[in-house]
Order: C-alpha cells, then structure tokens, then sequence
C-alpha cells in the first residue's frame, strides 16, 4: 500500500463545476504538499499546509492532521485548470517528499 | 529571480552509457532534492543535498550517484544506463534543509532516453 493514496485517479468535470481531489496518508508528515503538472513535465507548487486551511483564488486546500486526510478544491473550474494534480507529504527532519500517484483532471468546455 | 535550472532538457543515451545532468537552484536556495519520474513508478524520491552533503538517499542502485557544489548547484551521475532508466528527472530546490518544512521548487526537469 502506498504511503500517500489519491482519489479520483482521473476526474473529468464540465467548465463550471466544482472539483474536488483527495488526498490520505498513513504516517506522520511535517507538511502536505500539492503540486500541478502539466503536459511537458513542469510541476508547480500550490500548496504547502501543516495545519487548517489555504486559498490561493480559485484554489483551496485543507487538511485534516487527525484523520490524515487532505483535500484541494478547484472554484469555478476552467479548461486551464486540466493537469495533474500530486499531493506529496513531507518527510519529518528532511526535505524529500513521498508523492501521491496523481490525480488527472480535465475541464471541458 | 530565475527559477531552478536544468540542463541538458533532452538526453538519449545508449545502453551502458553513462550520463550526467545538472541542476541550478533558485539563487539563495542551499537544498537540492533529485526525483525520477516515469509512468509505471510516478515520481520517486532519488536524494537530497544540503550544504554539499548527501542527507537522504532513496532506494535506487548505486549506479545512482549525485553531489551537491559550494553555490548550491547540483548534478546527478546514472553509470551503466539501462532501458528502464529512461525517465524524467526533476530537481527541485528549497532554501534550507532541517526539520521546517520548506516549499519546494521544480525545475522543468531532463527527460532521458536510453535505447
């Protein structure tokens, strides 16, 4: 069993709608990390959370420390937004991240 | 501020080859963490530097190998490449190391082929 488990594997959604990612992990972090890549490879990084909540426009990120559980919401989803969304936890005393095995999201129009 | 640089972007290499691929950090960033990233395994963890020392190793062979230079630049070593080494390796930086986490930034990554 993988240490970090993401639901769906892939989610395809109407322009619009509300998107929602989930993310478990079965051991201690000292972050959660969510990360977006695009065709090509590039990955950016949306999120770093140890505790709450986070908003950056139209994306949200929460965790949940005693349940081990993290979700990344996506507002009015928009056709850019297609990509694949990794959550990753970070590794305690260090910097190296275990990564979730993706979520491949599309917006059609 | 420039973001994290990698070169060479594209490689294909030869069976029993050996490679070489280079990662500049984000200026002021003294971490460099290393993944390979290919469809079967997704991305995995390779090693992670700070302060021109090794701090973590993932469980890859020994072929494996990278070092980390005075101005934080960084570059990885495969020896004896094999097909399933082709992958895309990515780099990430962070400005420091230790037990607060840090947001990591990625570099466009190299894509390597082996044939």
């Amino acid at each position: 069993k993988n240490e970090v488990e993401q639901s769906p594997q892939n989610l395809t959604a109407q322009e619009g709608e509300f998107i929602t990612i989930n993310c478990s992990y079965s051991v201690g972090i000292s972050a959660l990390h969510w990360l977006q890549q695009h065709p090509g490879g590039g990955i950016v990084s949306l999120f770093m959370l140890s505790s709450g909540k986070k908003k950056h426009g139209r994306l949200i990120a929460t965790i949940n420390i005693q349940e081990k559980h993290s979700s990344l919401h996506i507002t009015a989803s928009h056709p850019r937004d297609s990509a694949v969304y990794i959550c990753a936890r970070g590794i305690q005393g260090a910097q190296k991240l275990v990564f979730g095995q993706g979520t491949r999201l599309t917006i059609n129009p | 501020k420039a973001g994290v640089t990698q070169t060479p972007r594209y490689l294909i290499k030869t069976r029993g080859q050996q490679v070489t691929l280079s990662c500049s950090p984000i200026s002021g960033h003294r971490s460099v963490s290393w993944y390979q990233q290919t469809p079967g395994q997704g991305l995995q963890f390779l090693f992670e530097y700070f302060s021109e020392t090794q701090r973590n190793k993932g469980n890859f062979p020994g072929r494996f190998s990278g070092r980390q230079f005075s101005n934080s630049r960084s570059e990885m070593n495969v020896s004896t490449l094999e097909l399933g080494d082709s992958a895309l390796y990515l780099c990430a930086s962070s400005l420091n190391w230790g037990s607060i986490p840090y947001e990591q930034y990625f570099g466009p990554g190299t894509r390597l082929t082996v044939t």
